[in-house]
């Protein structure tokens, strides 16, 4: 069975400095890994998605992710935070089903 | 913008009424999927649907069933509904067959759904 743990339900930081937020997944299989973000009062948005080519993955908003099969994470990081940035992420699983799997979320906090 | 839509945006029902909440899609997008957002928490796959026919379905009740129809839209229907049903329902469409991995889904914002 596949399932996502995302390490830390709020993470804070300063405008300008590193965003990391951690994801680890569990898949019997070669998953495929994505990350969302969500806005107050509005749906998922695709930030980035691994489907086994490259390890590291760009996305939009100067996000990236690196897939670690040993480590079996998916961390999300983006190298200088805006105030923008503050929303909650969400990393998410799929084995090629029909069903994706989602963690429960990291709000990111970004302080002036 | 995604170009997905939902109705309502907000909706309060009590426990043991139903409710039907409506998604409409990008056309061209054959595949939708519902999901359930309770507060705090990441989204919990309910169902899917590929032209017009049930592709496969999460750790929901019978009582949560759906439909989808030829112009792209689709419907969530609830019955007997119980407090924890209170939740963000979502809707997210892909163009690829069967909910093909590598198409990207595209999120409705939503319906809020709180039961009393």
């Amino acid at each position: 069975a596949q399932s996502v743990t995302q390490l830390g339900s709020h993470v804070s930081v300063s405008e300008g400095a590193l965003v990391l937020l951690r994801c680890n997944y569990s898949s019997s299989v070669p998953p495929y890994l994505f990350w969302y973000v969500q806005y107050p009062n509005q749906g998922l948005q695709l930030l980035l998605k691994y489907t086994s080519a490259a390890t590291l993955v760009k996305g939009i908003n100067g996000f990236e992710a690196e897939f670690k099969k040993s480590e079996t994470s998916f961390h999300l990081t983006k190298p200088s935070a805006h105030m923008r940035d503050a929303a909650e992420y969400f990393c998410a699983v799929d084995t090629g089903g029909f069903k994706t799997i989602f963690g429960a979320g990291t709000r990111l906090f970004v302080k002036a | 913008e995604t170009g997905v839509t939902q109705s309502p945006t907000h909706l309060i029902k009590t426990r043991g009424q139903q409710v039907t909440l409506r998604c409409s899609s990008q056309s061209g997008h054959n595949t939708v999927s519902w999901y359930q957002q309770a507060l705090g928490q990441g989204p919990q796959f309910i169902f899917q649907y590929y032209r017009e026919e049930e592709n496969g379905r999460g750790n929901f009740p019978p009582r949560f069933s759906g439909l989808q129809f030829p112009n792209y839209s689709s419907e969530l229907n609830v019955n007997a509904l119980e407090l924890d049903d209170s939740a963000l329902y979502l809707c997210a469409s892909t163009r690829g067959q069967r909910g093909a991995v590598q198409e990207t889904q595209y999120f409705g914002p939503g319906t809020r759904l709180l039961v009393l």
